[in-house]
């Protein structure tokens, strides 16, 4: 099983700055198989961002990932207030597919 | 535009049984691999069973195995997912979820989900 491992736990910053979250795993990715969701409280996860960089439909530009192998990066270009939430990133690659642990963004 | 509605969620004493079902509309639902996530507080999110289109490829989370029962009815529309021998470890909130890509042959991404139902275990 691909163990997924997500840093910093918790990211505080400020509106306008930008965001670098990171996700490790325990083995390499197949296929970069990698997607990110950000989910805020009370609602399902949003699917953000798959095969490691392309945009799901409707997700701004300001979010963008990329990585390869073992190592990837969700980054927020310049927070806007609705994005302030939860991030967990999933491989699919290979079977179990497995969550991350994710990382809250806070506002400071 | 896409919709899954789960139900049956609820609390039960450990030991017992619950069917969960989610009714999807707005998309060819027997051309999508399905999917049940949940959610605990302590655990995140885990990705607990799916199914193929035809039902043939069927994988169920280790944590589940032996206990929990995914079907589906292509007729109907809907995913099911019953859930027996419930242990205080199941309590979390179930999400349905569609898959991203038409007539995959693998799951992969949650493209969409629903807006989950909590099952609470507890005596």
């Amino acid at each position: 099983e691909i163990v997924l491992t997500q840093s910093p736990g918790t990211l505080s910053l400020s509106p306008g700055e930008r965001a670098t979250l990171s996700c490790r795993a325990s083995q390499s990715v197949s296929s970069s198989y990698l997607a990110w969701y950000q989910q805020k409280p009370g609602q399902a996860p949003r699917l953000l961002i798959y095969v490691t960089s392309t945009r799901a439909t409707g997700i701004p530009d300001r979010f963008s990932g990329s990585g390869s192998g073992t190592d990837f990066t969700l980054t927020i270009s310049r927070l806007e207030p609705e994005d302030f939430a939860v991030y967990y990133c999933q491989q699919y690659g290979s079977s179990p597919l497995t969550f991350g642990g994710g990382t809250k963004v806070e506002i400071k | 535009q896409v919709q899954l509605v789960e139900s049956g969620g609820g609390l039960v004493k450990p030991g017992g049984s619950l069917r969960l079902s989610c009714a999807a509309s707005g998309f060819m639902f027997s051309d999508y691999y399905m999917t049940w996530i949940r959610q605990t507080p302590g655990k995140g999110l885990e990705w607990v069973s799916h199914i193929s289109t035809g039902g043939g490829d069927i994988y169920y989370a280790d944590s589940v195995k032996g206990r929990f029962t995914i079907s589906r009815d292509n007729a109907k529309n809907s995913l099911y997912l019953q859930m027996n021998s419930l242990r205080a470890e199941d309590t979390a909130v179930y999400y349905c979820a569609r898959d991203h890509y038409e007539g995959s042959l693998a799951p992969s991404t949650a493209r969409h989900w629903g807006q989950g139902t909590l099952v609470t275990v507890s005596s």
